[in-house]
């Protein structure tokens, strides 16, 4: 599987945009994109995923760029309940074989008042 | 509807010892993952099931850490002769089926210490 590069922690003010980058240089043509999170004490909560297009859902966009190697997960109007631990994971996803997520250490988003 | 569940919440044990940790998947998920996640990092993979059968135990770190899933619906993942090291949050998580992709909906975790 591709390796994820995330920021380590990184803080937004309530209200405002919450954009958490992630580096996948080595992704290959067939991985897909993936965040999930994980608010204190809980189990990981799946945000979104994608291929090659942005996607967007109630929670999330996902803006990934041309060249794949990278992505930005992008919370329009951060809450004080988004703040948790954001993981980014690259996986591929077909008939046959295990989806088994690999999860890094992840981005620790603070969003304040 | 219930989420997955898993019991007990919190358990303290001492070196030596086993253990036994429960996972009550979503009813009609076929499969069910076990990770396990220490202070400061991110789940780590231990074993998946599909069905009843363990289709893939490569992240169970030795023999004395073992999975079950007797009927297809609630697992339990067993360690014997814990040592301090396997103090963590265990996490279980299920998904409707494999092969495709299909969200995991993750439990709460048991908070396993060993003293």
């Amino acid at each position: 599987d591709a390796k994820t590069t995330q920021p380590p922690s990184m803080d937004c003010a309530e209200g405002r945009a919450a954009n958490l980058p992630c580096n996948h240089s080595t992704i290959s043509g067939n991985e897909y994109v993936y965040w999930y999170r994980q608010i204190h004490s809980q189990g990981p909560q799946y945000i979104i995923h994608g291929l090659k297009n942005n996607e967007t859902n109630e929670m999330a966009s996902l803006i990934i760029t041309e060249d794949r190697k990278s992505s930005t997960l992008i919370l329009p109007h951060a809450t004080l309940r988004d703040t948790a631990v954001y993981y980014c994971i690259v996986r591929v996803v077909g008939t046959g074989g295990s989806y088994i997520p690999t999860f890094g250490r992840g981005t620790s988003l603070i969003v304040h008042p | 509807g219930a989420g997955v569940s898993q019991t007990p919440s919190n358990k303290v044990t001492e070196k030596g010892k086993y253990v036994e940790l429960r996972c009550d998947p979503i009813s009609g998920h076929t499969a069910l993952y076990w990770y396990r996640q220490s202070l400061g990092q991110g789940p780590e993979f231990l074993i998946y099931f599909q069905g009843t059968g363990a289709a893939d135990d490569s992240g169970l770190p030795n023999d004395r850490f073992f999975a079950v899933r007797p009927e297809g619906s609630v697992s339990t993942l067993k360690i014997q002769r814990t040592e301090r090291g396997d103090s963590a949050v265990y996490l279980c998580a299920s998904s409707l089926t494999q092969g495709t992709y299909n969200e995991q909906f993750f439990g709460p975790g048991t908070r396993l210490t060993v003293l």
